[in-house]
C-alpha cells in the first residue's frame, strides 16, 4: 500500500460525458502528479499540483483538467470524453526529501 | 514522448534465474527510478538511484547507472513467480525541475515456477 489513494477504481461511461477522478496523497506530501497509460501512449505525465498551484503541464488534452484542494486531494476532470480517453489514470505524490514518486492503484476508464 | 527504452520488451526465465533489464533514456536526469506494475493494476516504486551513483542494492535488486552512456540496468535475482510483471524505468524531466517522471514501455517479464 502506497498510501495514495484514488477512487473510483472502475468508470465506465459514454462519449461525450464527463468525469471526475479523485486523488489523495500520502500524508505529508504536497505534490500530486497525474499519469495517463494507454496501450498506444505508455504512461504519459499529464499535469502536476503543488500545495494547490499548478506547477508543471504536460501531454493534457485542453478538455482535461484538474485541481488541489486545501486539504491537498487532488481532482482530474475530464469532459466530452472520447473512445480514445479510455486508460487508466493514475495519480502519485511525491516524497520531499527523496523525490520518489508513490503511486495510487489507479482508476480505469472505460468511454463506451 | 518516451524517454526511456526498456530492453528487452519481453523476458521469460525459470524460477531461481536471475532476470536482467535495461534501460536507456535520451537527456541528462537527476534520478531515475524504477517501478514494477503486476498486470492492471498500480505502479510500485523499487528503487531510486541519483545521478552521481553508480549502483544500488535493495534486497534482491540491483540497479546500476552509468550516465555516460545513458543507460541503467535493473538485475533481480534468484526470481520467483511473484516477480511476474512489468517494470518500468522512470526518468525525471530534468529540464523541467518540477519531478515529473518520463517513463519507458517497459519490460515484461514472466517468471515459471
Amino acid at each position: 500500500d502506497s498510501g495514495v489513494t484514488q477512487t473510483p477504481k472502475h468508470l465506465i461511461t459514454a462519449t461525450g460525458q464527463r468525469v471526475t477522478l479523485r486523488c489523495s496523497p500520502r500524508s505529508g506530501d504536497l505534490s500530486v502528479y497525474w499519469y495517463q497509460q494507454s496501450l498506444d501512449q505508455g504512461l504519459q505525465f499529464l499535469i502536476q499540483y503543488y500545495n494547490g498551484e499548478e506547477r508543471a503541464k504536460g501531454n493534457i488534452l485542453e478538455r482535461f483538467s484538474a485541481q488541489q484542494f486545501p486539504d491537498l486531494h487532488s481532482e482530474l476532470n475530464l469532459s466530452s470524453l472520447e473512445l480514445g480517453d479510455s486508460a487508466l489514470y493514475f495519480c502519485a505524490s511525491r516524497e520531499g526529501t527523496t523525490d520518489t514518486q508513490y503511486f495510487g492503484p489507479g482508476t480505469r476508464l472505460t468511454v463506451l | 514522448s518516451q524517454q526511456g527504452e526498456e530492453d528487452p520488451q519481453a523476458l521469460s526465465i525459470q524460477e531461481g534465474e536471475n532476470a536482467t533489464m535495461n534501460c536507456s533514456y535520451k537527456t541528462s536526469i537527476n534520478n531515475l527510478q524504477w517501478y514494477r506494475q503486476n498486470s492492471g493494476r498500480g505502479l510500485v516504486h523499487l528503487i531510486l538511484i541519483r545521478s552521481n551513483e553508480r549502483e544500488k542494492h535493495s534486497g534482491r535488486l540491483r540497479v546500476t547507472l552509468d550516465t555516460s552512456k545513458k543507460s541503467s540496468s535493473l538485475l533481480i535475482t534468484a526470481s520467483r513467480a511473484a516477480d511476474t510483471a512489468s517494470y518500468f524505468c522512470a526518468t525525471d524531466d530534468y529540464g523541467g525541475s518540477q519531478g515529473n517522471l518520463i517513463f519507458g514501455k517497459g519490460t515484461k517479464l514472466s517468471v515459471k515456477p
